[in-house]
């Protein structure tokens, strides 16, 4: 398998730009997280999809941010308009979502996001 | 709120030495995880913990778990620069979201 698969990489925009990160889960995973991770807050969750529908998006700083999956194998991060507080390394994490198991979440590459 | 925190945030140590680091966590959970991340890399599973007093081992590292004092340990046994990275430890909050600690940065010198 391929892993969490997530693009791109690297992103450099300037303020005021809309970004749009990609992330694609591991096959047969039906639970998706969108993380967060600086230096100063660590990682920290931003939303939560089961079944490609959102389940927790109490973590989304503010009305900037947006997610949707609109299938099993898909998933987007939209930040519009970027901030340079929005710099940080976004990591997508995949589940099989059963419960009673580890339900172990494997982590993507990440994209590490530059706003000047 | 769950909080996690793992201590030290920073260790360095000699090759061949053995040390612990320590997380503990404020609620209840039912299941604790160890990361590894490399500089620049992503999140690797170590170990899952589901139970009060499991154990698991891999190599110089064994992590272990008790529920009742909400604590785990990871042990370095006769530790390898190749061991040097970032370990997180983490616990489930409302059966998903992962809460993780702020990392232990090892480092591991000749």
């Amino acid at each position: 398998d391929a892993g969490v698969i997530q693009s791109p990489r690297h992103e450099v925009t300037e303020m005021g730009q809309e970004v749009t990160l990609r992330c694609k889960p591991i096959s047969g995973h039906n639970s998706l997280f969108w993380y967060r991770q600086t230096m100063m807050r660590g990682l920290e969750l931003l939303i939560y999809f089961n079944n490609n529908v959102p389940i927790d998006d109490s973590g989304m700083p503010e009305d900037r941010f947006s997610a949707k999956m609109p299938n099993a194998s898909f998933s987007t991060l939209k930040i519009q308009p970027s901030e340079p507080r929005d710099s940080a390394v976004y990591f997508c994490a995949s589940s099989s979502g059963r419960r009673g198991g580890t339900d172990t979440q494997y982590f993507g590459p990440g994209t590490r996001l530059t706003v000047l | 709120e769950l909080k996690v925190e793992q201590n030290p945030l920073f260790l360095s140590m000699q090759e061949g030495k053995n040390y612990t680091i320590y997380c503990n966590y404020s609620t209840t959970s039912d299941r604790l995880y160890w990361y590894r991340q490399d500089p620049g890399k992503s999140l690797e599973s170590l170990f899952v913990l589901l139970s009060n007093g499991a154990v698991k081992q891999e190599g110089r590292l064994m992590a272990s778990l008790d529920t009742k004092a909400r604590l785990s340990t990871l042990h370095i046994t006769a530790a390898v620069h190749d061991l040097s990275a970032t370990y997180f430890c983490a616990v489930v909050n409302s059966g998903y979201a992962l809460n993780f600690g702020k990392g232990t940065s090892l480092l591991v010198t000749p």
